[in-house]
């Protein structure tokens, strides 16, 4: 038990479909974050949320949008993905952006 | 963030020191050095961290070199749970924009029964 809570933990969806991740922390930390983990290559960071403002947008297309409407919640709003989005999409959450983070244990995410 | 360097993979005899090592030459006066570990089907767990003194928690050792090059992470008596992928990552803590941890390959350590 982490801490971090990620839901679902397996998510298919079709090309079209819109569907949302939600991660939930229950450590009180100030900053959350999105990464994907695609097979065979490192993780990425996607998006960096401190004090429930984005600081951190790493090029990502505008299909992903995330959302964090508190210091305990984000979301990752998914629309019109395509198959080389599929991937282990982990959160992350850290008392301040500088200090170790601690992560859920993923949405694998499959586009048919 | 300082590049860092990993053997792909190590064995380890259940029971036994695992001692695994990260090269990072150019590690800045700033940067820690972060151990993460990735079991399979999970997502990474924070293992330790420090930036000139030997740090030891519940879970591990970190050695690191006087000049900062090289680190060594020490787990004590491995067990078959230990089996995962281990990450080094040079970090800087001040703040700013330089806080992202940055993972590369890391070492896959398979601890033998």
């Amino acid at each position: 038990e982490t801490g971090v809570t990620q839901t679902p933990r397996h998510l298919v969806m079709g090309m079209t479909n819109k569907k949302s991740l939600k991660c939930e922390q229950h450590l009180g930390h100030n900053a959350m974050y999105w990464y994907k983990q695609s097979a065979k290559k490192p993780l990425e960071l996607m998006f960096v949320y401190n004090f429930k403002e984005q600081t951190e947008n790493n090029s990502v297309p505008s299909r992903f949008s995330p959302e964090c409407p508190n210091s305990s919640h984000l979301f990752l709003h998914l629309h019109t993905l395509q198959p080389e989005d599929s991937a282990l999409y982990l959160c992350a959450s850290s008392q301040e952006n500088y200090q170790p983070q601690h992560f859920g244990d993923g949405t694998r995410l499959s586009i048919l | 963030d300082a590049k860092t360097t990993q053997p792909p993979s190590m064995d380890c005899a259940e029971g036994r020191a695992a001692n695994l090592p990260c090269n990072h030459s150019t590690i800045s006066g700033n940067e820690y050095v972060y151990w993460y570990r990735q079991i399979h089907s999970q997502g990474p767990q924070y293992i330790i961290h420090g930036l000139k003194n030997n740090e030891t928690n519940e879970m591990a050792s970190l050695i690191i070199t006087e000049d900062r090059k090289s680190s060594t992470l020490i787990l004590p008596h491995a067990t078959l749970r230990d089996t995962a992928v281990y990450y080094c990552i040079g970090r800087s803590n001040s703040g700013g924009s330089n806080y992202k941890l940055t993972f590369g390959k890391g070492t896959l350590l398979t601890v033998n029964p």
